[in-house]
This record gives structure tokens, sequence and C-alpha cells, in this order.
């Protein structure tokens, strides 16, 4: 059974500050690792894939990934009010479609 | 930008009536995905679809379910028989090559079973 999981939160951080949101996985064959993030009554929206081990950066945004740890994590930089949502770990794709976590809900506080 | 787009975005309907909800792929992705929220809950994956045929379905994807491609845009789900546990929000995606590829998501229908 694969699994992804994720501390539901809520994480609080003041604007401005780095977010970081941690993610594991059961599956040691998974290959693709992907964060999203959806706000409240709406679908879930692409931040980040990462395939690799080590940092990917986009932006604001730094995904990590650390296969002998099963382990995937993204960093938010300068954090905004607007980034508050709660933001979900997938991993796999193709024809097993994602695998998700539970999300982990970010406060951004004025 | 191109995008997946989903119909209706709100659906109601009576226990034990069927639905089918609408999706319109993103038009040069040749996977397509339906996934189920459940108020609270996490996404969850129902079926992947392939080259016009099933590719996998999890456990959730029963009988009561069917994926179909009328035509060259379209991409439904049928849920026959609806019970109010089916009320979720569901979810279309797509993507282009499959394995390694993100996908993008629709905005959603929420289905309300009462």
């Amino acid at each position: 059974q694969k699994e992804v999981e994720q501390n539901s939160g809520p994480l609080s951080v003041p604007e401005g500050a780095i977010a970081s949101l941690n993610c594991t996985y059961s599956d040691r064959g998974s290959q693709s690792f992907f964060w999203y993030r959806q706000y409240s009554g709406k679908s879930p929206e692409l931040i980040m894939f990462i395939y690799s081990n080590g940092d990917k950066e986009d932006g604001r945004f730094t995904a990590q990934l650390n296969k002998a740890s099963q382990y995937v994590s993204l960093l938010i930089r300068d954090s905004q009010p607007s980034d508050s949502a709660t933001y979900l770990c997938a991993s796999g794709g193709g024809a097993d479609g994602l695998t998700f976590g539970k999300g982990t809900h970010l406060i951004i506080q004025p | 930008e191109p995008e997946v787009t989903q119909t209706p975005s709100h659906q109601v309907t009576q226990m034990g009536q069927e639905v089918i909800l609408r999706c319109v792929p993103i038009s040069n992705h040749l996977y397509f995905y339906w996934y189920r929220q459940i108020l609270g809950q996490k996404v969850e994956f129902l079926v992947s679809f392939y080259n016009n045929e099933i590719s996998e379905k999890s456990e959730i994807f029963d009988d009561q379910f069917s994926v179909e491609r009328p035509d060259g845009s379209n991409f439904t789900l049928k849920i026959r028989s609806t019970k109010l546990e089916d009320s979720a929000m569901y979810f279309c995606a797509s993507n282009y090559r499959g394995r390694g590829t993100e996908a993008f998501f629709g905005q959603g229908t929420r289905l309300t079973v009462v």
C-alpha cells in the first residue's frame, strides 16, 4: 500500500519568513514527487515537481528530495498571506495516478 | 494558457440516480484521470485512461463507475445508482506523457447526493 504522510498542521508562519513543509512516502520505487497547493473548495494547483535527489528551486519555492530517507520537503521563502493554503504532497503519476498526502494547512500571519 | 475544464461545477442528485460528470482535458495530453476528494479528506485516485482504455483503477472504482471518451475532446465519469457516500469533489486531470510528468487538474465538480 503506497502511503504519503504529512503533518496536517496548521503550520503558522509570520509574513516574510520561510515556511517549511515536509512529507514522507512509503514506496521506495516512487520516482516522481509533486507539490500542489489547494485553496479551500478549489482544485489542486501544481507548484513544483522533483525527480532527482537534492534541491530544485523555482522562484520563492525550493523542493528537496532525499530518496534514502524517503523524504520530500518544500520551502517557501518570503512567505506572503496569499501563500496561506493547504499544501499537498504527492508521489507517482503515470498509469497508477498520484498518491496524495492529506495535506498541511499553512497559515501566513501578516 | 491551456486548462482542464469540467462541467457542471455543482451537481445535486437523488440517491439511486445516475450522474455523468464531464471533462475536457488539455488538447495535446494523452493521459486522463479522475480523482475524488471527500470533504476534509485526501485526494484519492479513481482511474487512469490512455489510448481509449482504462490503464489502472483503484479499489474505489467498482462496477458503479465507468469512464468514456465519447469523442476527441470529452472524457466522462458515469456513476450509476449514486449513494450518499458518493458525495465529494470529483477532479479530472490530464498529463502529456504519463509517468514522470506533472498532472493538471480541472476546477472540479462538487457532487451532492441527497
